[in-house]
């Protein structure tokens, strides 16, 4: 089976750096995600890594391990609209099959 | 504007009595999901197609049918509900092959069962 594991809360201040971590089991992998999503609304794709290595768009970046089975999201010069909820997606072998991690929710402070 | 469309977005019913909500998206995405979020538990995949009369058991697929007659649309239905089915329930569409891409979500449908 999958099995994907993030921790539930984090607390950081604003303009500051965090790192989310998510480390996964799979059956094949194609793929990790990381979606964002606000209290009450749908998840937003925020990045993809199929690779190892590091992936960067803007203020947020993600890494990948295929060998450890871990990815993090960092988040920099964090703004109070940050404030959410991330969730990791590993892809496995079966291309309909997504499994979420049950998220971790950011809280930022001034 | 490319969406995911569910309606509705709200409903408080009872049990036993069948509901049907409906999902439509105009990307001319290949794959269509259904999930539910509940507190704690995250996402959980309910059912998903990978194209048109190709539909598939995700994880929670107890108590719930779907039907994929046409590309865009891909209804959940309950047959007949239980409070246990209480939750936010979310379709989610991709190009392609599937959950290798990422996911478009609708805005989600919370559901209460009484």
């Amino acid at each position: 089976g999958q099995n994907i594991d993030q921790p539930t809360e984090m607390t950081a201040t604003e303009g500051a750096i965090v790192q989310i971590n998510c480390t996964y089991q799979t059956s094949g992998f194609n793929g990790l995600f990381w979606y964002q999503q606000h209290a009450g609304e749908a998840p937003t794709f925020l990045s993809y890594n199929v690779l190892d290595g590091l992936e960067e768009k803007g203020r947020f970046s993600s890494f990948l391990s295929r060998s450890k089975g871990y990815s993090y999201l960092l988040l920099k010069e964090l703004q109070m609209k940050d404030s959410a909820s991330y969730l990791c997606a590993a892809a496995g072998t079966n291309a309909g099959k997504s499994t979420f991690g049950d998220g971790t929710t950011l809280t930022v402070k001034p | 504007e490319a969406q995911v469309t569910q309606n509705p977005r709200y409903l408080i019913t009872v049990t036993g009595k069948k509901l049907t909500v409906t999902c439509s998206q105009n990307m001319n995405h290949e794959y269509m999901s259904w999930y539910r979020q509940d507190p704690g538990l995250g996402l959980r995949q309910i059912y998903y197609s990978m194209n048109v009369e190709v539909t598939d058991k995700g994880d929670v697929p107890e108590g719930y049918k779907v039907s994929r007659k046409e590309k865009r649309n891909f209804p959940l239905i309950l047959e007949s509900p239980s409070p246990n089915q209480t939750s936010l329930y979310f379709c989610a569409s991709s190009p392609g092959t599937g959950v290798r891409q990422p996911q478009h979500f609708g805005d989600g449908t919370r559901l209460s069962i009484l």
